[in-house]
């Protein structure tokens, strides 16, 4: 069985830093891309961040771009995402998925404020 | 980068049909997947390419397209049709993201 758990979700101050990590089973990790979406409170899904089946390519919605970073280790099948100076309109639930959207975890909220 | 517009709401009645649109330019190039989301819960895959379905999804959910519009029907909607749906597609600005719709509120009356 296909399992997304995301964790690392939390309250954060402004201009703070926070990690989030998504744990794969059940599938070839190292095989499929794997993206970050984020839902802000009563609002849309939007799209944050995607990497590549080994990690080589990135890429970032242009709001996160220069203070998100993407990774993935396919030794420990797990996606991370670190967060940098955070504002509060990154305020959202952050879901993880894999390539094709039929996967996804059940979400980590994320709660920046002073 | 590309956007995908949905109308906010629209209701049916119990095992009526309706017709949920999604609009944009990428969808000349990409075809739309579409997903449901209920309350508290992660976004499910309904609709993905042509008009496919991933397993459990039942077949009263179709989707097409035309131009630059994508189209999610529900053929006898149930009352667990009740969600939220939101579109999406490949980001035709060639930064390689995906693009979601606004959302589609659906209540079924």
């Amino acid at each position: 069985e296909v399992q997304l758990v995301e964790s690392g979700g939390g309250l954060v101050q402004p201009g703070g830093s926070l990690r989030l990590s998504c744990a794969a089973s059940g599938f070839t990790f190292s095989s499929y891309a794997m993206h970050w979406v984020r839902q802000a409170p009563g609002k849309g899904l939007e799209y944050v961040s995607a990497i590549s089946s080994n990690g080589g390519s990135t890429y970032y919605a242009n709001s996160v771009k220069g203070r998100f970073t993407i990774s993935r280790d396919n030794s420990k099948n797990t996606l991370y995402l670190q967060m940098g100076s955070l504002r509060a309109e990154d305020m959202a639930v952050y879901y993880c998925a894999r390539e094709g959207g039929f996967y996804w975890g059940q979400g980590t909220l994320v709660t920046v404020s002073s | 980068s590309s956007e995908l517009t949905q109308d906010p709401a629209v209701s049916v009645a119990l095992g009526q049909t309706v017709r949920i649109t999604c609009q944009g330019d990428s969808l000349r190039s990409y075809y739309a997947s579409w997903y449901q989301q209920k309350p508290g819960q992660a976004p499910v895959l309904v609709i993905y390419g042509k008009n496919n379905r991933p397993s459990g999804i039942p077949d009263r959910f179709s989707g097409s397209s035309s131009g630059n519009t994508a189209s999610l029907t529900i053929t006898g909607a149930q009352a667990e049709d009740e969600a939220d749906y939101y579109c999406n597609s490949r980001d035709s600005s060639g930064n390689h993201l995906e693009v979601f719709g606004t959302g589609t509120k659906v209540t079924v009356l």
